[in-house]
């Protein structure tokens, strides 16, 4: 079993809707970053969190340390949203080395 | 400010055949990584260095090696590339912001071997 699991690994949705993406992770943690791949593209770092929930945007992620679960989710959403988000862990045990889950792949149609 | 910089994008290799991937970060950032991205897996990490002239293996070292000749620049070397090792390449560098590590990555390096 990975150590981080996102839901769902495909989405496709209309322009406009609530997207929410998942993920699951085992070990204990001191952040952790959700990050957004473009198609041919570089990645890029949305959120680092450790508690609670930060908003960007349309974007908001939210984390429950106690359930080890974060959420993605993207408000009022646009073709130009459609990419791969990538969540990742960073361990609690002091180092600095990041743990990614696979990516979910979302596709926003017009 | 130019963040991450890789060098090739794009490269093809026959079997056997050596080359360097290129990486530099102008953040005065102490830690860079070496990740590969494979369709269907997370990314994972090749090697890691924490400061100028240290370097720790990741979770896939086998074939790579590294370098750390500066705080700027951190080299992956792949000596006989194999089929495996065609991949597309990430370079990140991180800083400690907030109480966790904020990496930073490049914008990747598409390697086929032939």
């Amino acid at each position: 079993k990975n150590e981080v699991e996102q839901s769902p690994q495909n989405l496709t949705a209309q322009e406009g809707e609530f997207i929410t993406i998942n993920c699951s992770y085992s070990v204990g943690i001191s952040a952790l970053h959700w990050l957004q791949q473009h198609p041919g593209g570089g990645i890029v770092s949305l959120f680092m969190l450790s508690s609670g929930k930060k908003k960007h945007g349309r974007l908001i992620a939210t984390i429950n340390i106690q359930e080890k679960h974060s959420s993605l989710h993207i408000t009022a959403s646009h073709p130009r949203d459609s990419a791969v988000y990538i969540c990742a862990v960073l361990s609690n045990f002091g180092n600095e080395k990041l743990t990614f889950g696979t990516g979910t792949r979302l596709t926003i149609i017009p | 400010n130019a963040g991450v910089t890789q060098t090739p994008k794009f490269q093809v290799l026959k079997t056997g055949q050596s080359m360097t991937l290129q990486c530099a970060q102008d953040m005065n950032h102490n830690s860079m990584y070496w990740y590969r991205q494979d369709p269907g897996m997370g990314l994972r990490l090749i090697y890691y260095s924490a400061s100028e002239g240290t370097t720790d293996k990741g979770e896939v070292p086998n074939g790579y090696n590294v370098s750390r000749l500066n705080k700027r620049e951190f080299s992956l070397r792949l000596e006989s590339a194999a089929p495996s090792q065609t991949s597309v390449y990430f370079c990140a560098s991180s800083v400690y912001l907030q109480g966790a590590y904020e990496q930073y990555f490049g914008p990747g390096t598409r390697l086929t071997v032939t």
